[in-house]
């Protein structure tokens, strides 16, 4: 069964360093999203992507983040300069065609990131 | 704006007993409400969702919802839980997560 993947499953950083995490969505899917976790919070959502841009961000999505689907699988989210406070698990999740307000998103199993 | 309110944040059951988690959501339009559970230390996995072909919406694991468009619910509910079912589930309208509520089930 396709699914999506996440590399690293946990990166550690220095605060104000810059971090990319990595994701493969589901091959056929058009859609794609970032979440952030912070531990015992709920699910924020981020970003989402569609056609080589972005279609939705949320107030948490500021200029520190990015997003880019650099090759035909790739799937990006980059943060410019770390803060403690980014230190949260990221999900990354992608959806297929059709009507979108149906569309299941499946997830990937997440990027534990911890700055110090 | 799309929302959800988990009303929630535990929910303690013994094993063989009804499930009843509830979420009531706020839509500016057409809410795309989904249920997706998660198990300590894994991903997120899809309950269930509503598609608007139907109002009670079966999903995996026993599992299902009934969507209330008078109450703006969509509340899920299982009749026998499970010890496996011990995990944290949240509701989601379009891509707005609730802040879930964590389900234990006793013995």
């Amino acid at each position: 069964e396709p699914e999506v993947t996440q590399t690293p499953s946990h990166q550690v950083t220095q605060m104000g360093q810059e971090v990319i995490l990595r994701c493969v969505p589901i091959s056929n899917h058009l859609y794609f999203y970032w979440y952030r976790q912070i531990l015992g919070q709920k699910v924020e959502f981020l970003v989402s992507f569609y056609n080589n841009e972005i279609s939705e961000k949320s107030e948490i999505f500021d200029d520190q983040f990015s997003v880019e689907r650099p090759d035909g699988s790739n799937f990006t989210l980059k943060i410019r300069s770390t803060k403690l406070e980014d230190s949260a698990m990221y999900f990354c999740a992608s959806s297929g065609a059709g009507v979108i307000s149906y569309n299941e998103q499946f997830f990937g199993p997440g990027t534990r990131l911890t700055v110090l | 704006a799309q929302s959800v309110t988990q009303l929630d944040s535990h929910v303690s059951v013994s094993e063989g007993t009804p499930v009843l988690l509830r979420c009531n959501y706020s839509s500016s339009y057409s809410p795309s409400l989904f249920w997706y559970v998660q198990h300590p230390n894994k991903g997120l996995q899809l309950l269930l969702k509503y598609t608007s072909a139907a109002t009670l919406v079966k999903g995996i694991n026993g599992f299902e919802a009934e969507f209330k468009k008078s109450e703006t619910s969509f509340h899920l509910t299982k009749p026998s839980a499970h010890m496996s079912d011990a995990a944290e589930y949240f509701c989601v309208n379009d891509m707005r997560f609730g802040a879930g509520t964590r389900l234990t089930v006793k013995p």
